[in-house]
């Protein structure tokens, strides 16, 4: 079945380290990637999303991404947090059909 | 309008008692979709409206779950009998695009559901 898993629940950084939160997807073929962010009390907002050619996509933020076939992974990066980061981050994947969301990883910053 | 609209934004219900909640996907946006969220948890998928294609309901949880959409416009999400375990924020989203080519999707603000 198609599925979308996000290893980690909860992740907590201290601000100004790197972070990369993980995602791998399950699908026949290479779905479109997606990453979305839910700040407290905030709609999902979009960060960047992958459909074909360079495998290292930037999104808003400062946040960028890496498609890697090989370990059917949509890993999302940042080298600097910022107190702001503080939110949910999903990643999604749409094979032929539907969207399919991970069960996100809650990203906790410390001062 | 000039996003996705969603109402009520919050409604308290009694066991047992029907509800309606009510999307308006932006103008022009042919693809539709009903997510649930729990306290807590992920975007459980529950309904995708593309065009005039049949709808997906692959991820309704049970009969007391149904949804509609009038041609490429509103859509209404309808649980009957609501149960404790229905309260979540149940979410829309709607997209310019659909099938193997979706372009980003649009959320509503959710509406809030609790049973009592």
């Amino acid at each position: 079945a198609q599925s979308v898993t996000q290893p980690d629940i909860h992740i907590t950084v201290s601000e100004g380290a790197s972070l990369e939160l993980r995602c791998n997807y399950s699908y026949g073929a290479t779905p479109y990637l997606f990453w979305y962010v839910q700040s407290p009390g905030q709609g999902l907002q979009l960060l960047l999303k992958y459909f074909s050619g360079d495998t290292l996509v930037q999104g808003i933020k400062g946040f960028e991404a890496e498609f890697k076939r090989s370990q059917s992974s949509f890993n999302l990066r940042k080298p600097s947090v910022h107190w702001s980061d503080a939110a949910e981050y999903f990643c999604a994947a749409q094979g032929a059909q539907k969207l399919v969301f991970g069960q996100g990883t809650r990203l906790t910053i410390n001062p | 309008g000039a996003g996705v609209s969603q109402s009520p934004s919050n409604k308290v219900t009694e066991k047992g008692k029907d509800v309606e909640l009510r999307c308006d996907p932006i103008s022009g946006h042919t693809a539709l979709y009903w997510y649930r969220q729990r306290l807590g948890q992920g975007l459980e998928f529950l309904i995708y409206f593309q065009g005039n294609s049949a709808p997906d309901k692959s991820g309704l949880p049970s009969d007391r779950f149904s949804a509609e959409r009038t041609g490429e416009s509103v859509s209404t999400l309808t649980i009957q009998r609501t149960q404790q375990e229905d309260s979540a924020v149940y979410l829309c989203a709607s997209s310019s695009q659909g099938g193997y080519n979706t372009g980003e999707l649009f959320f509503g603000e959710g509406s809030r559901l609790t049973v009592l």
